[in-house]
């Protein structure tokens, strides 16, 4: 079973708030992964690291989105400014080594009204 | 841009029936297939992953890969109502590479 912890489980927000969501991953994970999981079931790969640093991204070309992995710290995924479109599934995946299984978290399920 | 192509879309089979689902890629560069299996409300969980050609079976399901077509598929054997779930493919291209999924296959086990 995977222990990668994600927090918090739901949010709520507003167009045009801040939403910041929390990952911790497996212990021995080196690696993090975030996607998103919209109501079509689609994924969108965000991002990774390798520990704190980035290794991929998206073309984030509106900068909404930034994320974190810091020492000794959860790593964090932030949208700056929600839009309703943002509606979905974040998952947050850790794996072991290269060519690893990723073990994904219960995810946080984000809500923009 | 890598796209991930599953079919088919749903699939309905009887308990203890064979069910078998189709992946490929239209990557080149593709070089890891990986299968998750996600139930209602849940997270992704890894079934099976393959990277070389042939066949790999592990209890109830098998898995095969043409590599030459980028060419996956997953075979589940004695279908338990249990498996009733979204499938999911997903390709790797890679040393620590994002996953690229595909839209998946919803089965449905019937009693």
């Amino acid at each position: 079973n995977s222990k990668v912890i994600q927090t918090p489980r739901y949010l709520v927000k507003g167009q045009g708030q801040k939403a910041k969501m929390r990952c911790i991953p497996e212990k021995g994970h080196p690696v993090v992964f975030w996607y998103q999981q919209n109501k079509n079931n689609e994924f969108k790969f965000l991002i990774n690291f390798q520990n704190q640093e980035v290794l991929q991204q998206i073309d984030m070309t509106e900068k909404r989105f930034s994320a974190e992995c810091p020492s000794n710290s959860p790593c964090s995924l932030e949208i700056q400014s929600s839009e309703a479109g943002d509606s979905a599934l974040y998952l947050c995946a850790s794996s072991r080594t290269d060519y690893a299984e990723q073990f994904f978290g219960p995810g946080t399920r984000l809500t923009v009204l | 841009q890598q796209k991930v192509q599953q079919s088919p879309e749903s699939l309905i089979v009887p308990e203890g029936g064979m069910a078998s689902l189709n992946c490929t890629s239209s990557d080149r560069n593709v070089d890891y297939f990986w299968w998750y299996r996600q139930h209602s409300g849940k997270s992704p969980k890894m079934l099976m992953s393959i990277f070389s050609n042939g066949e790999k079976e592990e209890g109830r399901f098998t898995v095969h890969l043409n590599k030459a077509s980028l060419h996956t598929s997953l075979h589940i054997r004695d279908s338990q109502p249990s498996d009733s779930a979204l499938y999911l493919c997903a390709a790797s291209a890679g040393s620590f590479n994002k996953l690229t999924f595909g839209a998946g296959t919803r089965l449905a086990v019937c009693p």
